[in-house]
């Protein structure tokens, strides 16, 4: 299946600062990609979507000041999370897909604890 | 509003019993049905796509079954490792895109 590699898998910041996670679709080209969070023990909650040479759209209550997408090429999304605080904790996910109504695939995920 | 059930949400079994994991979703509408698995601070895996079309798909001892008239998904686990523990969360899209509604997932636990 194709590849969606997230980076880094684990990151500790200080509250306060801003922290950025990679998304790459490394076989094909995404135009869209999608950013998830998964508190414990919840299932996967959408943040927002990420289009490539637009701005993101985001879901109702997520900040877009505060978690920054951008979507410079068609292999690459990035999610920072700005003036990170603990309740930020949580495990970050991204998606891609090759098209419409194509199989999803994930990244990794990204463990960010915020002390 | 579509919403995504999962029945039930953990299940602890001996090696080599076959499983049955439930998933429902309330709007019929969809273009597929994904289930993925999840290990413990890992991301998720692909493991079987239905599209709407299909009643089911096969992979090894996986097998997927789509009524999308009911509402319901089943996902069978045939003759249970350990090495199958682990989250099992299934979704559907929103919209034609890879935009996905999750279930809370069932937790599935094989001991030896």
């Amino acid at each position: 299946g194709a590849v969606v590699s997230q980076h880094p898998s684990r990151v500790i910041c200080k509250s306060g600062t801003s922290v950025k996670i990679e998304c790459r679709s490394l076989d094909f080209q995404a135009t869209t990609m999608f950013w998830y969070r998964q508190f414990p023990k919840q299932s996967l909650m959408l943040m927002a979507t990420s289009n490539e040479g637009s701005k993101a759209t985001y879901e109702q209550g997520v900040e877009k000041d505060k978690f920054l997408i951008n979507h410079a090429s068609l292999t690459l999304s990035t999610l920072t999370v700005t003036s990170a605080h603990p309740e930020d904790s949580s495990f970050y996910i991204c998606s891609a897909g090759a098209g419409l109504q194509t199989e999803a695939f994930f990244g990794q995920g990204t463990r960010l604890t915020v002390v | 509003k579509q919403e995504v059930t999962q029945i039930p949400a953990a299940l602890s079994v001996p090696e080599g019993e076959n499983l049955v994991l439930n998933c429902s979703f309330t709007d019929s509408a969809i273009y597929n049905l994904q289930w993925f698995r999840q290990d413990p601070g890992k991301g998720l895996t692909s493991l079987l796509l239905i599209q709407s079309s299909q009643r089911e798909q096969t992979s090894g001892r996986l097998n997927a079954s789509l009524d999308k008239s009911s509402g319901r998904s089943t996902l069978y686990i045939a003759a249970s490792q350990p090495g199958d523990s682990a989250t099992y969360l299934c979704a559907v899209p929103r919209g034609g895109y890879n935009k996905l509604i999750f279930g809370a997932g069932t937790r599935l636990a094989v001991h030896p």
